[in-house]
């Protein structure tokens, strides 16, 4: 079955700084990956969707200075959060859709993200 | 609006027992329908999905969902819950995205706890 891996799968960072989070489709071509965050005990909410080659959409009330999205290749899509802040903290889900156009999309398995 | 309703938040079964877990959207037209499991600080895994056709899907690790139309709804199933089932249960609609595509849209979730 198709793989998607996201890395790292815990971070800590100190406020102020930089943290970026990869998502690889391992044995397939995304043409599209979507971010997503989770708090706790609560659902997915989408942050943006990225294309490969151009630029990501952000879904509103999302920063999109604040979570730059950059999906350089068919199989890489990453999600930095700059200048992180305690409030940043969460749980971040990557997931891809195949380039064939399947509708179906398979999910990282997570990276939460402490900032202190 | 477009949205996902999973009406329970948390249930709890004793194993061995039946489970039904609800979902209902409201969308103009038909969309692409899925359950996800999560296990605690995992990614999610499809169990199942719904395009077109039979209405009774079947999906992984003895899980079933019948989708109904004159409902809106698309309920889970599964006929004897297994201890290794407690987890969270996502309800998922693909809606159609500006410009081509589609984005998924998550139900709040439901907790399920399995009493040995």
């Amino acid at each position: 079955g198709a793989v998607v891996s996201q890395h790292p799968s815990r971070v800590i960072c100190k406020s102020g700084t930089s943290v970026k989070i990869e998502c690889r489709s391992l044995d397939f071509q995304a043409t599209t990956m979507f971010w997503y965050r989770q708090f706790p005990k609560q659902s997915l909410m989408l942050m943006a969707t990225s294309n490969e080659g151009s630029k990501a959409t952000y879904e509103q009330g999302v920063e999109k200075d604040k979570f730059l999205i950059n999906h350089a290749s068919l199989t890489l899509s990453t999600l930095t959060v700059t200048s992180a802040h305690p409030e940043d903290s969460s749980f971040y889900i990557c997931s891809a859709r195949d380039h064939r156009g399947y509708t179906e999309a398979f999910f990282g398995q997570g990276t939460r993200l402490t900032v202190v | 609006a477009q949205s996902v309703t999973q009406p329970d938040i948390h249930i709890t079964v004793s194993e061995g027992a039946s489970l039904e877990l609800r979902c209902n959207y409201s969308y103009g037209a038909t969309p692409y329908l899925f359950w996800y499991v999560q296990s605690p600080g995992q990614g999610l895994q499809l169990l199942l999905k719904y395009f077109s056709g039979d209405t009774l899907v079947q999906g992984i690790k003895g899980f079933e969902a019948e989708f109904k139309r004159s409902q809106s709804s698309f309920n889970l199933r599964k006929p004897s819950v297994h201890w290794s089932d407690a987890a969270e249960y996502f309800c998922a609609v693909a809606l159609p995205l500006t410009g081509g595509g589609n984005k998924l849209t998550f139900g709040t979730g439901t907790q399920l706890k399995v009493e040995l």
